[in-house]
């Protein structure tokens, strides 16, 4: 079945600086894939997400990007903010399981932003 | 206000006793899906739900029911808890085509 790993498990950068988590995905036919944060007490929280037809898709200081040959996305953050620290998950829908259906998620991220 | 309830928030039980945590939704999505949450496990999928009088097994259902007889409500029944279930639950809904709203979960403790 489809597996997702999530690189860094910790990631710390000065406020202002960029920061990039990447993951990969085993199931070639996997053809959507979100990204949530979740802040401590809380559920996750979707933040951007990206069909297998677009090779990147951003908004404001969020993107992502899809390299479907590479069978790997990634979640690129710019001008980062303290309340930007949070714990980030990957996730992958295999087998066009419809959007949101089977989840596989990654390890997740913790992303400390320091001011 | 749009939101996904879990309810309890926090519950402590013993080996064997039944419980049901329940999840409701106000947001008349067509899917549902209930998750555990495990330190350095991420989130692994129980059961998911497309639609009324539809579910299917996630990734780690062994041990847990799911039915879904209303659109708004999917109950997780865990029939005999055991020790290994103590976990932080979470239950999401959506639309086809968009991504999962989560409740703000469960956190359940198994003596």
């Amino acid at each position: 079945g489809e597996n997702v790993e999530q690189h860094p498990s910790t990631l710390s950068v000065q406020e202002g600086d960029s920061a990039v988590i990447k993951c990969t995905y085993s199931d070639s036919a996997s053809n959507y894939f979100p990204w949530y944060k979740q802040e401590l007490g809380k559920g996750p929280q979707l933040i951007i997400d990206i069909r297998s037809n677009v090779g990147e898709k951003k908004d404001q200081r969020i993107a992502v990007t899809l390299n479907k040959t590479a069978k790997h996305f990634s979640l690129h953050i710019t001008e980062t903010q303290p309340e930007d620290s949070a714990v980030y998950f990957c996730a992958a829908s295999p087998k066009g399981s419809g959007n949101t259906g089977k989840l596989i998620f990654g390890q997740g991220t913790t992303l400390q932003v320091k001011p | 206000e749009a939101q996904v309830t879990q309810n309890p928030r926090y519950l402590i039980t013993v080996t064997g006793k039944k419980l049901t945590v329940t999840c409701s939704q106000n947001m008349n999505h067509e899917y549902m899906s209930w998750y555990r949450q495990d330190p350095g496990l991420g989130l692994r999928q129980i059961y998911y739900s497309m639609n009324v009088e539809v579910t299917d097994k996630g990734d780690v259902p062994e041990g847990y029911k799911v039915s879904r007889k209303e659109k708004r409500n999917f109950p997780l029944i865990l029939e005999s808890p055991s020790p290994n279930q103590t976990s932080l639950y979470f239950c999401a809904s959506g639309r086809q085509g968009a991504g999962a709203f989560f409740g703000q979960g469960t956190r359940l403790t198994v003596v």
